[in-house]
């Protein structure tokens, strides 16, 4: 079985400080992580996924996700956030085969972007 | 433009009363969902589909049907709406089962019920 978990539903960071949020994956074989967003009263939208190619993946909006098998990790940074960055952002995970048929996703984490 | 197109986007319902939320995607996926997001839970996992004519159930199908008649549709039922349906659906589609581009979502549905 799958899951991640989203350490923190609510993150507050000043205009231009490091955006960090966490998430941390459990699954039985080797995964595909991804970085969802969400804007207010909209749908989801694809920030960033890792498929086992380079460990550092690059996303829209300036945001990048490092993938550390070792600490079963993939957390989500920014090195200056934005008023615009304000969000709920969601991690999710999926293995790289089997049978399963889905995106398992984690709780979420709602960032404030302060002035 | 190509997406996930979501009808309708906003509705109120009275206990009891039944309604179908309408799920189109134009980009020839096999797979599509359907999500309920409350607050502190995530997206949680109703029903989904892995091609025309099939179903599977998802975390929490209590309540609801859905039916995949078109490879490009995806319905959701509510046969007798309770108030604890109250939340926003989300249907979202993938290529197929490897997930290497993740899934595309619609803008979403909110259901109030009375």
């Amino acid at each position: 079985a799958q899951s991640v978990t989203q350490l923190g539903s609510h993150v507050s960071v000043s205009e231009g400080a490091l955006v960090l949020l966490r998430c941390n994956y459990s699954s039985s074989v080797p995964p595909y992580l991804f970085w969802y967003v969400q804007y207010p009263n909209q749908g989801l939208q694809l920030l960033l996924k890792y498929t086992s190619a380079a460990t550092l993946v690059k996303g829209i909006n300036g945001f990048e996700a490092e993938f550390k098998k070792s600490e079963t990790s993939f957390h989500l940074t920014k090195p200056s956030a934005h008023m615009r960055d304000a969000a709920e952002y969601f991690c999710a995970v999926s293995p790289l085969t089997g049978t399963a048929s889905k995106l398992t996703f984690g709780t979420g984490t709602r960032l404030q972007v302060t002035l | 433009n190509a997406g996930v197109t979501q009808t309708p986007k906003f509705r109120v319902l009275k206990t009891g009363q039944s309604m179908t939320l309408l799920c189109a995607q134009d980009m020839n996926h096999e797979y599509m969902y359907w999500y309920r997001q409350d607050p502190g839970m995530g997206l949680r996992l109703i029903h989904y589909s892995v091609g025309e004519g099939t179903t599977a159930k998802g975390e929490v199908p209590d309540g609801y049907n859905v039916s995949r008649l078109k490879k490009q549709n995806f319905l959701l039922g509510l046969e007798s709406a309770a108030p604890s349906q109250t939340s926003v659906y989300f249907c979202a589609s993938s290529l197929d089962g490897r997930f290497l581009y993740g899934y595309t979502f619609g803008s979403g549905t909110r259901l109030t019920v009375v």
